[in-house]
């Protein structure tokens, strides 16, 4: 079984540039999340899509970050216009609903914002 | 901000060592999960938890769900260099089931 897919798996950017990540998740999972994960932190939930609808994006900077997930498969994250603390990894991961506590994570990809 | 207290924040060991690290909180959980991070990957899951009181066993991985639904243990047994990693306990609050909550991570080191 294929696992989580992402990419890029690196970007760097200057500051107020904007940047977009892709997460295709495990086949069949119908949760997605996106995940910020600041060195030397646990990892933040940004937002969580059941098939193509938001459960979850209280943690989500609206003003600069946006998600979609159209077909209720893979999904883009977006950050627009970028700022030095977003420097980060970004996580997507995804489970199964008859396991939903269960998530299973991609790479990540590590955002550098100079 | 985190709600898990995990602890030790780091660990430097022998090989061959048995290793213990635990979450803790203040608030109840119905799910613990531990996963290991290693560079430039994502987490993996590692044990799941479902029961207050329940020991799991992924090969020389033992976690326990504490009695009291507020902590979690994990022990890893005669250790091997690529045991090194990040371990991070995580867990579902009895109040919510929707958001992981995350420890901020053990960080396992082999010394030479």
């Amino acid at each position: 079984e294929a696992g989580v897919a992402q990419s890029p798996r690196y970007k760097i950017i200057e500051k107020r540039q904007s940047v977009a990540f892709w997460c295709n998740p495990i086949s069949g999972h119908a949760t997605l999340y996106w995940y910020q994960q600041i060195l030397g932190q646990g990892p933040k939930l940004l937002i969580q899509f059941q098939n193509n609808g938001v459960v979850d994006d209280s943690q989500l900077p609206k003003d600069r970050f946006s998600a979609e997930r159209l077909k209720g498969v893979d999904s883009t994250l977006k950050i627009q216009p970028a700022k030095l603390e977003d420097s980060a990894v970004y996580l997507c991961a995804s489970s199964n609903p008859t396991a939903y506590n269960e998530q299973f994570f991609g790479p990540g990809t590590r955002l550098t914002v100079l | 901000g985190q709600q898990l207290n995990q602890s030790p924040q780091s660990m430097f060991i022998q090989e061959g060592e048995d290793v213990s690290m635990n979450c803790t909180s203040s608030s109840i959980f119905n799910t613990w999960l531990w996963y290991k991070q290693e560079p430039g990957e994502g987490p993996v899951l590692l044990i799941a938890l479902y029961k207050a009181g329940e020991l799991t066993s992924n090969g020389r991985l033992t976690a326990q769900f504490g009695i009291t639904r507020k902590d979690s243990f994990l022990n890893i047994s005669a250790s091997i260099p690529s045991d090194v990693g990040i371990y991070f306990c995580a867990g579902f609050k009895m109040d919510s089931n929707y958001q992981l909550i995350w420890g901020a991570g053990t960080k396992l080191i082999i010394k030479p």
